[in-house]
């Protein structure tokens, strides 16, 4: 198993410019979510989704769409990039259990620098 | 905001030391997870505590949990050069299955 797969690894974008993170994971989980990592800020939910076909808004949502066409994929889109989105960006997964937050595996990230 | 808090932001040590790094969290909680992450890497997942557990081993590692302190401590034991590394904690605030992770203690292991 890939487990849970990024791409790209590295993107560089001007201001302004749109993009599109993927996310794929073979594990058959409900939930996904993205994050950001900024130095000393730890993880901060940005959207996640408990199931194909839906999403929810996290922590910081603004400027950042997702969608979850697949089960197995959650895509987030940055419409027009801004210097604030420089950041490194995760993706995870998990499965479900009563609802309950349960073990999160986590993808190998995606570096975004925005210029 | 951050639900879980790391102390210390960073630990130095030698190798075959233990170490020790505590979280602290303000609403009430299911569970309790640490991840690791080591440089320029995802996090991965050590161990989850629930909120009826008081402590929790997995090979080197001891989790004990407080939760009329709201805290949880980690210990690694017999450190290793490869357990260097940033360790987090996480917490689910009785909100599903949402997680809010701290910002995490870097460990350092010296040879």
């Amino acid at each position: 198993n890939a487990g849970v797969t990024q791409t790209p690894k590295f993107r560089v974008l001007k201001t302004g410019q749109s993009m599109t993170l993927l996310c794929a994971q073979d594990m058959n989980h409900e939930y996904m979510y993205w994050y950001r990592q900024d130095p000393g800020m730890g993880l901060r939910l940005i959207h996640y989704s408990v199931g194909e076909g839906t999403t929810a808004k996290g922590e910081v949502p603004d400027g950042y769409n997702v969608s979850r066409l697949k089960k197995q994929n959650f895509l987030l889109g940055l419409e027009s990039a801004a210097p604030s989105q420089t950041s490194v960006y995760f993706c995870a997964s998990s499965s479900s259990d009563g609802g309950r937050a349960e073990t999160q595996y986590f993808g190998p990230g995606t570096r975004l620098l925005v210029l | 905001s951050q639900q879980g808090e790391e102390d210390p932001q960073a630990l130095s040590i030698q190798e075959g030391e233990n170490a020790t790094m505590n979280c602290s969290y303000k609403t009430s909680i299911n569970n309790l997870q640490w991840y690791r992450q080591n440089s320029g890497r995802g996090l991965v997942h050590l161990i989850l505590i629930r909120s009826n557990e008081r402590e929790k081993h997995s090979g080197r590692l001891r989790v004990t949990l407080d939760t009329s302190k709201k805290s949880s401590s980690l210990l690694i034991t017999a450190s290793r050069a490869a357990d260097t590394a940033s360790y987090f904690c996480a917490t689910d605030a009785r909100k599903g299955y949402k997680l809010s992770f701290g910002a995490g203690t870097t460990v350092t292991v010296r040879a």
